[in-house]
Order: C-alpha cells, then sequence, then structure tokens
C-alpha cells in the first residue's frame, strides 16, 4: 500500500525564513503527490500538485515542492515565511494505476507550521 | 465556480444517537469522496463512489456508517449509533473522475459525540 510520512509535527519559524516541511513517499512506481494546506476550521486546500510533467512543482501563495525520486522525496518550500501561512499542512499521495476511476488520497499525519514575529 | 457544498458545518449527539451528513458535490464531478479526519490526524478515506457507485468503502465501519449518492450527485453519510470515537471532522471531496485530476474538498462537518 501507498504511504507518506511528514517528518515533524511541529515546525516553527520567523517571519520571513525560510519554510521546509518534509515528505517522503513509500511506494515501488513513482506516484502523483500533493500538498494540501488546512486553516483553522476550515476543509482542505490544495497548494501543489506533482504529475511527472516537472519535477519543481509551483504552487499558490509562493509555495514550491520538488520530486526527488532517489530520495523518494517531495519536501514543501517556501523562501519566505508570512505569517499568514500558519496552518496545518498535508502531504498527499496517489496511485498511478488506471483503472478508469479518479485514485484516492492517503494522507500524512500532518504538519502544523507555526510563523512568529 | 462553486465548491464543495457540506452540511451541518457543526453536531453535537450523546452516544448512540444518529446523526447524518450531507454532500454536494462541485457540479459535473463524477468521483465523490467521504473522509474522517480525527483531531491531530491526517483525514481517512471512508468511502469513493464513481457516479453512484461504491468504488472503495474498505474503511468504512459498515456495522454503523452508511453512506449513499442520490442519481450520482448528492450524498449521505449516516451513522447510527454513535461512539465516542466517532468525533471527528467528516469533509466530503470531489473530483472529475480521472487519475491524477485534483481532489476538491468541502469545509468539513464537525461531529462532537458525548
Amino acid at each position: 500500500a501507498q504511504s507518506v510520512t511528514q517528518l515533524g509535527s511541529h515546525v516553527s519559524v520567523s517571519e520571513g525564513a525560510l519554510v521546509l516541511l518534509r515528505c517522503n513517499y513509500s511506494s515501488s512506481v513513482p506516484p502523483y503527490l500533493f500538498w494540501y494546506v488546512q486553516y483553522p476550521n476550515q476543509g482542505l486546500q490544495l497548494l501543489l500538485k506533482y504529475t511527472s510533467a516537472a519535477t519543481l512543482v509551483k504552487g499558490i501563495n509562493g509555495f514550491e515542492a520538488e520530486f526527488k525520486k532517489s530520495e523518494t522525496s517531495f519536501h514543501l518550500t517556501k523562501p519566505s515565511a508570512h505569517m499568514s501561512d500558519a496552518a496545518e499542512y498535508f502531504c498527499a499521495v496517489s496511485d498511478r494505476l488506471s483503472t478508469g476511476t479518479a485514485s484516492k488520497l492517503t494522507f500524512g499525519t500532518g504538519t502544523r507550521l507555526q510563523v512568529t514575529l | 465556480e462553486a465548491g464543495v457544498a457540506q452540511s451541518p458545518r457543526y453536531k453535537i449527539i450523546e452516544k448512540r444517537q444518529s446523526v447524518a451528513f450531507w454532500c454536494n458535490p462541485i457540479s459535473g464531478h463524477a468521483t465523490l469522496y467521504w473522509y474522517q479526519q480525527i483531531l491531530g490526524q491526517g483525514p481517512k478515506l471512508l468511502i469513493q463512489f464513481q457516479n453512484n457507485g461504491v468504488v472503495d468503502d474498505s474503511q468504512l465501519p459498515k456495522d454503523r456508517f452508511s453512506a449513499e449518492r442520490l442519481k450520482g450527485v448528492d450524498s449521505t453519510l449516516k451513522i447510527q449509533p454513535a461512539k465516542l470515537e466517532d468525533s471527528a471532522v467528516y469533509l466530503c471531496a470531489s473530483s472529475p473522475g480521472l487519475v491524477g485530476n485534483t481532489i476538491y474538498f468541502g469545509e468539513g462537518s464537525w461531529l462532537t459525540v458525548v
């Protein structure tokens, strides 16, 4: 079964500092990979996704992630943190098997990002 | 474009009572999902529909949970009888229906069982 591991349940950075949220996947075949953000009392919003078009994926709000097959990683980064980035971030994976139906997402346990002044 | 709509947003019930959640997906989306998110954890898939057929319900506790998707559009998720451990956010999501498509989530229905 496919899975993702998010290292660090809590990450704290200063405003203006680099944000790095780690995600490693487990799959025999490179899967589709996603990062979602969840603000308090809200649903999940897609930040970006990897579907093999390019290994460096740019998303919304200045976030980007790089797919590294050799490291089975898909870490999320942002050069300069803003207070509004404080939220829960989830890495998710879906398989590439085509059965005529959309694949399900399997989520990591999440990383809570705190941004301090 | 309207997003995924869910209701009610918040519900508090006593254990052994029943509750139902409703979801209206994005228009034209063939695939509908129900996820359960327990506090401090990532969402876990309960059931996936393709049009009005069930694709995956392997993690749905069928002794107490049931779900249906009427006419391939709206869906309801029911819990009866509820247990304390069912306290969670129930997220509905939809997708156009092809592998790799983005999955769009609603704001969730928050259930507290006391």
